[in-house]
């Protein structure tokens, strides 16, 4: 069975900190792993990481993908109050289009 | 690009109506959508895929009759939920994808409140 797996669950930083956020997976036919933020409302597109190694970039934030190791992070340098959200990451497979999500890491920057 | 329209955004309804929730994509053409349910401080759970023209599939779990989806264009999906319970409150949002295997982009969701 697929699974995707986030950690930490909840985070909790300071303004100016860096984090990196962590998601393994483990799915079938596996295509792509794509990461969404997520404030009160639908999620918002990230990254869509589908190569190893190769880091994708959006002003503070990157991200990238081992294949090898079955995992991929999520940086976010000089974190800010507006990054405080619920990221979520999802493993997409060849054989079809639906996402299988991981829980999520609730990110609480502090003032 | 990539705007994915839902509406209404939050609904109140009485136990044993129905409820229409629209998805459109608004600047594409999916032709796949997607119904997800989110609980409280949880995941999107995948409840159903939408193909445009072809009825959709419904996940292990999930009651076909119950959640009635209709995809008639390759801009619109529809999820009915029919005769709702309290149990059935919880926020639905749908997502669509452009192309097989690319990012799907999300709809606002729909906050739904069974009374």
């Amino acid at each position: 069975e697929d699974k995707v797996v986030q950690s930490p669950l909840s985070l909790v930083v300071h303004e100016g900190d860096t984090v990196t956020l962590n998601c393994s997976y483990e799915v079938t036919n596996f295509r792509s792993l794509l990461w969404y933020k997520q404030e009160k409302k639908a999620p918002t597109f990230l990254f869509m990481l589908t190569s190893s190694g190769i880091e994708k970039k959006s002003g503070r934030l990157s991200s990238i993908l081992d294949k090898k190791e079955l995992f991929s992070i999520l940086n976010i340098t000089a974190t800010q109050t507006g990054d405080s959200a619920i990221y979520l990451c999802a493993g997409l497979s060849n054989s079809g289009y639906a996402l299988n999500f991981g829980k999520g890491t609730s990110l609480l920057v502090t003032p | 690009g990539a705007v994915v329209s839902q509406h209404p955004s939050r609904v109140i309804c009485k136990s044993g109506t129905s409820v229409k929730i629209e998805c459109r994509s608004l600047d594409f053409q999916a032709t796949t959508m997607f119904w997800y349910r989110q609980f409280p401080k949880q995941s999107l759970m995948l409840m159903a895929t939408s193909n445009e023209g072809s009825k959709a599939t419904y996940e292990q779990g999930v009651e076909k009759d119950k959640f009635l989806i209709n995809h008639a264009s390759l801009t619109l999906s529809t999820l009915t939920v029919t005769s709702a319970h309290p149990e059935d409150s919880s926020f639905y949002i749908c997502s669509a994808s452009r192309l097989v295997n690319t990012e799907a982009f999300f709809g606002q969701g729909t906050r739904l409140t069974v009374v």
